[in-house]
């Protein structure tokens, strides 16, 4: 079944506002990745976290690495319509990759 | 990404033909994947090959079959396609360190009648 679940599948926001997504798994992962895909695109790599409780930043974008390395979040301040697309989480455990269900992101000019 | 390419971009056949999906890349990777993504579920491992001489089943490898051709090349087959395989097919390449990035092709849509 699947390993590493998302929440919400789907977020529709004004924009300006703030989003989140959020990332958990079943197991504990040795890193978490995170990827966005536009509309009729592909997915694209944003950035990796390794540590426990790691947490980092893009521009408007903020990303944590849980504590147990069991969970992780994207936070996106004030959106704008460029963020819209579908974000993935992705971990590693063993040597499997596990992608998360995603959540889409629309906003709403 | 450019580097990554699949072949066809889009296809549509009918239950019970085999097909193939082709991958190719350019970035020099050993490891390529093959996905499928599916509304609500997101990408599902269908198999993985960490060289030319490995290749391994992912998380929903039943009705598919994969080829290493080459370092470069890695095609799906459906030897008998059925509607429930209708969905976008990505294929990836990463390096070989634990937790590499994963570069996507453009994607593949099939859509089985």
């Amino acid at each position: 079944g699947q390993q590493v679940m998302q929440i919400p599948q789907y977020q529709h926001v004004q924009e300006g506002e703030d989003f989140t997504t959020y990332c958990n798994s079943s197991t504990t992962l040795s890193n978490i990745q995170w990827y966005k895909q536009r509309p009729g695109g592909h997915p694209v790599f944003l950035i990796q976290l390794v540590k426990s409780g790691e947490v980092k930043k893009q521009k408007r974008l903020t990303f944590q690495f849980g504590e147990a390395k069991k969970n992780s979040s994207l936070h996106i301040t004030a959106t704008q319509t460029t963020d819209v697309g579908t974000y993935f989480c992705a971990g590693t455990t063993g040597n499997q990759f596990y992608f998360g269900t995603g959540t889409s992101l629309t906003v709403i000019p | 990404d450019a580097d990554v390419t699949q072949t066809p971009r889009n296809r549509i056949t009918k239950t019970g033909k085999r097909i193939m999906l082709e991958c190719s890349q350019t970035k020099g990777h050993d490891r390529m994947y093959w996905y499928r993504q599916d509304p609500g579920l997101g990408l599902r491992l269908i198999y993985y090959s960490f060289d030319v001489k490995d290749i391994n089943k992912g998380e929903i490898s039943d009705g598919y079959s994969v080829s290493r051709q080459a370092q470069a090349k890695f095609s799906l087959s459906l030897e008998s396609a059925i509607p429930n395989q209708t969905a976008l097919y990505f294929c990836a390449t990463s390096g070989t360190g634990r937790g590499e990035t994963q570069y996507f092709g453009p994607g593949t849509r099939l859509l089985v009648l």
